[in-house]
């Protein structure tokens, strides 16, 4: 079954305590992105990968990171967490071509005290 | 930066009564998809518009994608509770980037 798989749903972590949110796609897709979802702000892109090694900032990269060592691997990296941060996030994954759909993954909710 | 306008944010409905959805964007698009987000969810695609002045029909569902391709709309004829959810528009520019509005959180009730 095509999926993007997020790990994990939910986490509750204290403040400064580094933690990585996984996702994995099945589908060799190229393009990879996370997505932030907070009330009344909608989907806000934080970064995104082109391909393998391939990465750059999206509208809200601040505290955050990302690394695509395989194609089918995109781990959202928050090295030091603040309450700030507490959000629904998204991973992503599409074709990399114009005219293609998004499949997004079932979410991770982070609550940072 | 290409920015994708959404309104309204929520819309409550009797059942049975009709729905729109605006997204107007600040540049002209590529292309512009509609995702459904369920309550609890997470957005799943519905359609892609790719033509100015294209309409697409899923059944109670229509979308139209404007003459200028800057701008969008999606109707519910007779809504029914199933239709619950967050409906976001989603532009994509030249630069390959999909941009969401912020999306309209539809209740019905029955």
């Amino acid at each position: 079954e095509a999926q993007v798989t997020q790990n994990p749903r939910y986490l509750i972590t204290v403040t400064g305590k580094k933690l990585t949110v996984t996702c994995s796609q099945n589908m060799n897709h190229e393009y990879m992105s996370w997505y932030r979802q907070d009330p009344g702000l909608g989907l806000r892109q934080i970064y995104y990968s082109m391909n393998v090694e391939v990465t750059d900032k999206g509208d809200v990269p601040e505290g955050y990171k990302v690394s695509r060592k395989e194609k089918r691997n995109f781990p959202l990296i928050l090295e030091s967490p603040s309450p700030n941060q507490t959000s629904l996030y998204f991973c992503a994954s599409s074709l990399f071509r114009q005219n293609t759909e998004a499949f997004f993954g079932q979410g991770t909710r982070l609550t940072v005290v | 930066g290409q920015q994708v306008m959404q309104i309204p944010q929520y819309q409550h409905v009797q059942e049975g009564e009709d729905f729109t959805t605006y997204c107007n964007s600040s540049t002209t698009l590529s292309n512009i998809q509609w995702y459904k987000q369920r309550p609890g969810g997470h957005p799943v695609f519905l359609i892609q518009l790719v033509k100015s002045g294209e309409v697409k029909k899923q059944k109670r569902l229509t979308f139209q994608f404007g003459e200028a391709k800057k701008n969008s709309s999606l109707h519910i004829t007779a809504t029914q509770t199933t239709d619950v959810g967050t409906y976001f528009c989603a532009g994509r520019g030249s630069n390959y980037k999909l941009t969401f509005g912020k999306g309209t959180l539809l209740t019905v009730n029955p």
